[in-house]
């Protein structure tokens, strides 16, 4: 399953298929990107980082893929699970600064 | 300690009233934030503490809102005369450090707070 932007904030994938999470981030200048995880009742967990000169960064079941051209950030699962059900924010900011901005979130939702 | 503690939990306040939100930082990370994520939004900045520098105030939407921190340690989020508008969820977060290429924000559960 895909989103696209911010115009699809929820995502519906059946387990153990491939999810494909897109974050159009809006400030040219931000270096430093990261995808957080939320679910319910608690606060954004850290996934995964990747800085403005990498395209591609791997982590467990999870690939962050960053096009600075086109200002467009993307966050793959793999083989999706249930416990992957959740709300996932992209944020922007500068690597030597303090602040990150917030995208809006998609909500997955994972079938099973 | 083991993470970032919040409370209360939940509020629900009258619209007009005060309301103190509380912050445990975990032991020795030296940044504190606040956040606000409305319902179905992301996260807002409000404030942000960094050791003993002056706090950035500049996400804090009205004079209605204030936060301090005593001690480096525990942080109170005040907001006076509550609006309806307010309602929303205040998380907050703490790193070792200030930059964010080399500290990771830790989340608290947030408290969400609703105002009648």
């Amino acid at each position: 399953g895909e989103s696209v932007g911010l115009h699809l904030p929820t995502l519906s994938v059946q387990e153990g298929d491939n999810s494909i999470i897109n974050c159009a981030y809006s400030n040219s200048a931000s270096d430093y990107f990261i995808w957080y995880k939320q679910e319910s009742g608690k606060g954004p967990q850290f996934i995964i980082d990747i800085r403005s000169n990498m395209d591609k960064r791997q982590g467990q079941r999870v690939t962050v893929l960053l096009n600075k051209t086109v200002k467009h950030l993307s966050l793959q699962i793999a083989a999706t699970q249930p416990g992957d059900s959740a709300v996932y924010f992209c944020a922007e900011g500068g690597s030597n600064d303090y602040k990150l901005s917030f995208g809006a979130g998609t909500t997955v939702t994972v079938r099973a | 300690g083991a993470g970032v503690s919040q409370s209360p939990s939940n509020k629900v306040t009258e619209k007009g009233k005060d309301v103190e939100l509380r912050c445990d930082p975990i032991s020795g990370h030296t940044a504190l934030y606040w956040y606000r994520q409305s319902l179905g939004q992301g996260l807002e900045f409000l404030i942000y503490f960094q050791g003993n520098s002056a706090p950035d105030k500049s996400g804090l939407p009205s004079d209605r809102f204030s936060a301090e921190r005593t001690g480096g340690s525990v942080s109170t989020l005040t907001i006076q005369r509550t609006q309806q508008e307010d309602s929303a969820v205040y998380l907050c977060a703490s790193s070792l450090g200030a930059l964010l290429v080399e500290e990771t924000q830790y989340f608290g559960p947030g408290t969400r707070l609703l105002v009648l």
